[in-house]
């Protein structure tokens, strides 16, 4: 079992809809939790990180956190082409590491 | 722009050569990290550094190794490359808290 793991994708939606990625850790004592953004070719940008169980917004993201079920989520409002990219879910595990997943790619249709 | 630099952009390398890569962070981010980032998949752990000490490391054998200097500079050297070295090479630096990091624009290694 890979300690982060994400659907590969891809996942495509029509532009303005809620895109939603899922990712599940490993890790019962991971501290933190990130999701990045890789457009091809580029390094990846954090777009939020979370680390209390439930949810916090920022703009059009939404990251959601379960510790229960060791599973964290991204919803993103009313995509856009420009959204089009892979998704990486990070995990700060119990070691301090950062752990990845290994993406999900969207792609959203105008 | 995260203030995190990486040099150089690209390197081309001969299988058994040695390279050290290099990454500068932003004044004050006392952690940095480094990753391998294979075409088509996620990052890989290879290794992070708190204030110049090595505190944790991913599976990734000795042959990778690192320094951070006091300047917020740090380096990942590889010796004995091997053809499957060929990947983009990411540094992220942050804070003491270990929440937000910042990539820089990564070394794409290149090993014939």
């Amino acid at each position: 079992q890979k300690e982060v793991e994400q659907n590969s994708g891809p996942l495509s939606v029509p532009e303005g809809a809620i895109a939603s990625l899922n990712c599940t850790y490993s890790d019962r004592g991971s501290q933190s939790f990130f999701w990045y953004r890789q457009y091809s070719g580029k390094s990846p940008e954090l777009i939020m990180f979370i680390y209390s169980n439930g949810d916090k917004e920022d703009g059009r993201f939404t990251a959601q956190l379960n510790k229960a079920s060791q599973y964290v989520s991204l919803l993103i409002r009313d995509s856009q082409p420009s959204d089009s990219a892979t998704y990486l879910c990070a995990v700060r595990n119990q070691g301090g590491k950062l752990i990845f997943g290994q993406g999900t790619e969207l792609s959203v249709k105008p | 722009e995260t203030g995190v630099t990486q040099s150089p952009t690209h390197l081309i390398k001969t299988r058994g050569q040695q390279v050290t890569l290099r990454c500068s962070s932003q004044s004050g981010h006392n952690t940095v990290s480094w990753h391998q980032q294979a075409l088509g998949q996620g990052p890989q752990f290879i290794f992070q550094y708190y204030r110049e000490e090595e505190n944790g490391r991913g599976n990734f054998p000795p042959r990778f190794s690192g320094l951070q200097f006091p300047n917020y500079s740090s380096e990942l050297n590889v010796n004995a490359l091997e053809l499957d070295d060929s990947a983009l090479y990411l540094c992220a630096s942050g804070g003491a808290t270990y929440n937000e990091q910042f990539f820089g624009p990564g070394t794409r290694l290149t090993v014939l």
